[in-house]
């Protein structure tokens, strides 16, 4: 069984760029979800997509956006980067959007110059 | 407000149990209590769940009051590999959020 992969591990950006982070879900799982965790904090639920679609969404402004492909795996972009995003960014797998545990990526932690 | 409070911080013993609790006195009846612990520099790891019965796993028990406003955690040994950050979470009926708090730290000694 293939766990929750994420790229890159580490990235650094300045202000005003944009970035697109990498999942790849568990196998067997078609539902991902991403969080963003600043240092000292637990994580902040970003959104959730189901079979390629948004199944939910967090307080987060709209440069924040996803997708979902046809093989579960799954993107996170930000646009017009901000100091206050360097933060780590956890990518979490599940099945079926339900109340089953969902299976944690190791995270990319994002620095914003 | 859909967080729960838990202690910052606990320490324990190598070898003995551990209690760690969480109030959550506004859950809903259908939310779903979720336990996950995060150590250094890893993602999150799901610990246990429940909705009102008290559950058991390989890695831990989870006792929740019968008004539900309030859960323990219980690791029946604990050993140095569970000094971690646990986080008690409630999760909604549709399971598309986990809203975290602060989390507990736990330090074990030898």
């Amino acid at each position: 069984e293939t766990g929750v992969t994420q790229s890159p591990t580490h990235l650094i950006k300045t202000r005003g760029q944009q970035v697109t982070l990498r999942c790849s879900s568990q196998s067997g799982h078609n539902t991902v979800s991403w969080y963003q965790q600043a240092l000292g904090q637990g994580p902040q639920f970003i959104f959730q997509y189901y079979r390629e679609e948004e199944n939910g969404r967090g307080n987060f402004p709209p440069r924040f956006s996803g997708l979902q492909f046809p093989n579960y795996s799954s993107e996170l972009n930000v646009n017009a980067l901000e100091l206050d995003d360097s933060a780590l960014y956890l990518c979490a797998s599940s099945l079926d959007g339900s109340t089953q545990p969902q299976h944690f990526g190791d995270g990319t932690r994002l620095s914003i110059l | 407000d859909a967080k729960t409070t838990q202690p910052n911080s606990m320490e324990s013993n190598e070898e003995e149990p551990v209690h760690l609790p969480c109030n959550h006195s506004t859950i809903s009846g259908t939310d779903y209590i979720h336990w996950y612990r995060q150590l250094p520099s890893q993602g999150p790891e799901y610990v246990i769940h429940g909705l009102t019965s008290n559950v058991n796993n390989r890695m831990a028990s989870l006792a929740i009051a019968e008004d539900r406003k309030s859960s323990t955690l219980i690791l029946h040994r604990a050993t140095l590999r569970d000094a971690a950050v646990y986080y008690c979470i409630r999760c909604n009926n549709a399971g598309n959020m986990l809203t975290f708090g602060g989390g507990t730290r736990l330090m074990v000694k030898p």
